[in-house]
């Protein structure tokens, strides 16, 4: 079983238009970390934002926001009012604390139309 | 001032030679990683070194070898190379493996 599941392999929107980028992880550490990571189509993996499994609150940062929910094993990104310089590959990632392990999900292809 | 500055960027090479590529962090971070990213933009980890020492290695054919001369640096050298090996590698630093990882440009890998 993957541990980090991206299932949107591609989105097309409109500019202008909000859209949800789902990540569902799997663990059974108690202590991990959630990250999204965004790759232009220039190919850099830019760092976007980090959680640890303690803390659910939401985060917003601009047009960006992100939702934990552990009882979902949810970690869902969305982009408010999408520009076209936000067409990129995105990456949900999880951390393991006590095995050590990373994982990325297989990513996201945002596709945002004029 | 390059955070994560890897070469070369592109390394066209036949199949059966050896080649390294190189990775140097100056963000003074103690983890460094090395990835490969396929054609369909999977990333998959290879290696992590914590402090030169080895904390993750996940399959890779033993063709692959990362060195890490100093905590600032981490190479990879690839023997016999494959057709299969083509990929866009990544290296990447950072505080310890549960902190974001900062990456460098890649370096992309035509085995011919």
């Amino acid at each position: 079983a993957q541990k980090v599941t991206q299932a949107q392999t591609e989105i097309s929107v409109v500019e202008k238009e909000d859209v949800t980028l789902d990540c569902v992880y799997e663990t059974r550490d108690t202590t991990y970390y959630l990250f999204w990571y965004k790759q232009p189509p220039s190919g850099e993996l830019v760092f976007l934002i980090r959680r640890n499994s303690f803390d659910e609150q939401n985060e917003i940062s601009g047009r960006y926001s992100w939702n934990f929910q552990k009882s979902t094993s949810s970690f869902n990104f969305t982009i408010t009012a999408s520009q076209v310089v936000d067409s990129a590959v995105y990456f949900c990632a999880l951390s393991e604390d006590n095995f050590n392990k990373f994982y990325f999900g297989s990513g996201t292809k945002l596709n945002v139309k004029p | 001032d390059t955070a994560v500055s890897q070469t070369p960027k592109y390394l066209v090479t036949q199949m059966g030679n050896d080649k390294s590529i190189k990775c140097e962090q100056n963000l003074g971070h103690d983890t460094m990683y090395w990835y490969k990213q396929d054609s369909k933009k999977f990333l998959k980890i290879m290696f992590s070194y914590n402090n030169k020492e080895l904390i993750i290695n996940e399959t890779v054919p033993n063709r692959f070898s990362p060195k890490s001369p100093d905590k600032a640096h981490l190479n990879l050298h690839i023997n016999s190379l494959e057709l299969g090996d083509s990929a866009v590698y990544f290296c990447a630093s950072s505080h310890g493996t549960v902190y974001e990882q900062y990456f460098g440009p890649g370096t992309r890998l035509t085995v011919t």
